[in-house]
């Protein structure tokens, strides 16, 4: 199985803040990533697909980038909204598996 | 608008069953795959598999194999997923998502999720 590290696994950080979120594959997955947001109480929702196609809505200060093994979810300047859970999720092949996620916390 | 509503929350003794549904509206139903994905209180993500509403077809995470089945009933646009021998180990919230976009069988998902159900909470308990 392609296990999937998130760093770090907490984050504090203030509104404005340029935030970054790393994940890394066990082995090469090329650019068959993706990045979720989840708030508390709430399901997933999708941000960011194959590494750096951002998702219809989601606001452009997210970003995705990377290949084969590491990848970044920036966010340009935190919004009070986007204080929550991150995901990455691997498609590459199966089974489908998540990072540990990184929760953005106001610092 | 693209929806899908989840099964009241679960409590079931070790070593039974539980069977959630979840119905989708808003689009075609059997255009697109339907993932499971669980989440244990205060932990991440775990992928259960999939299903194919176009054919029935599925496709589960070893973790699960023997223990997970996975159905739908296409004319009430409705998947469902049956996970049996439960242990305290399976309390958890259990999504339903969908497929990102389009795919007919044989063609294989995109294995990404969007959107996703609300989630079903099912406590395992003596």
């Amino acid at each position: 199985d392609i296990q999937m590290t998130q760093s770090p696994s907490i984050l504090s950080a203030s509104v404005g803040d340029r935030v970054t979120i790393t994940c890394r594959a066990s082995q090469s997955i090329s650019r068959w990533l993706a990045w979720y947001q989840q708030k508390s109480g709430k399901a997933p929702n999708l941000l960011i697909s194959k590494a750096s196609s951002l998702e219809r809505g989601v606001p452009s200060r997210f970003s995705g980038s990377g290949s084969g093994t590491e990848f970044t979810l920036t966010i340009s300047s935190l919004q009070p909204d986007d204080f929550a859970t991150y995901y990455c999720q691997h498609f590459h092949s199966y089974p489908l598996t998540f990072g540990g996620g990184t929760k953005v916390e106001i610092k | 608008q693209v929806q899908l509503v989840q099964s009241g929350a679960e409590v079931k003794k070790p070593g039974a069953s539980v069977k959630l549904s979840c119905k989708a509206s808003g689009y075609t139903f059997t255009h697109y795959y339907i993932h499971w994905v669980r989440q244990a209180p205060g932990q991440g993500l775990e992928w259960m598999g999939w299903i194919t509403p176009y054919s029935g077809d599925t496709k589960y995470a070893q973790n699960f194999q023997g223990r997970v089945t996975m159905t739908r009933d296409t004319s009430i646009s409705t998947a469902y997923m049956e996970l049996s021998r439960l242990t305290s180990d399976d309390t958890a919230m259990y999504y339903c998502a969908r497929d990102r976009d389009v795919v007919i069988p044989p063609a294989a998902p995109y294995n990404w999720f969007a959107p996703w159900g609300p989630g079903t909470l099912v406590t395992v308990s003596p």
